[in-house]
């Protein structure tokens, strides 16, 4: 029984490129979040999706970040135009329900390097 | 919105020793969760606390639930070096918010 999938482990982009994190979620898991990381520094909520839907992007950069959840495939989460305060972990993880009522599973993360 | 504050943000202990880290919301939480972070790993979620007073114990863990549903903490008795990483403490808040708001985390190091 696989738990999150997340990939690449480690991403390095040029400042300007696009960078594309995946993460497919545990079987029978429908709900999908994406946290961030800096190091020393807690996570911090980006966005909360369900199969096709985005449910909370609170968290999200208005500008340059976007996730998605299609029906079929990996929830997405693209970064274009990369700058050097990208760079971070960024955490995927996901619950049987909604909200913060269920324990998360997450990913082993992608660390994305910008140089 | 919502704040999540989680102290203290180092503690280094002798192996054997016990240990404690403490949290606390800004707001009334619906439940409170905790997770253990490994140095370079993931956070593994270790335990939900949902009613007002609640206590729960994982061996040699124990994690207690303030009566206001606004605190909280973990405490772990005569600890080993497995007990190295991180802990966060992550709040959710339910109405009508669907953020699980985590604190800053207390990373633990474990002196042999």
């Amino acid at each position: 029984n696989a738990g999150v999938m997340q990939n690449p482990r480690h991403l390095v982009r040029r400042r300007g490129q696009e960078a594309r994190l995946r993460c497919s979620p545990m079987k029978g898991h429908s709900h999908v979040y994406w946290y961030r990381q800096l190091p020393e520094e807690g996570l911090k909520f980006m966005v909360y999706l369900q199969k096709e839907n985005i449910i909370d992007e609170s968290g999200m950069p208005k500008e340059r970040f976007s996730a998605e959840f299609p029906k079929e495939g990996p929830s997405i989460l693209r970064i274009q135009q990369v700058v050097r305060g990208d760079s971070a972990a960024y955490f995927c993880a996901s619950s049987p329900g909604g909200g913060g009522n269920y324990g998360y599973t997450f990913g082993s993360g992608t660390r994305l390097t910008v140089v | 919105g919502q704040q999540v504050m989680q102290i203290p943000q180092y503690q280094h202990v002798q192996e054997g020793e016990d240990f404690t880290t403490y949290c606390n919301s800004s707001t009334t939480l619906s439940n409170i969760q905790w997770y253990k972070q490994r140095p370079g790993g993931h956070p593994v979620f270790l335990i939900q606390l949902v009613k007002s007073g609640e206590v729960k114990k994982q061996k040699r863990l124990t994690f207690q639930f303030g009566e206001a549903k606004k605190n909280s903490s973990l405490h772990i008795t005569a600890t080993q070096t497995t007990d190295v990483g991180t802990y966060f403490c992550a709040g959710f808040s339910g109405a009508g918010s669907y953020q699980l708001t985590f604190g800053k985390g207390t990373k633990l190091s474990v002196i042999p």
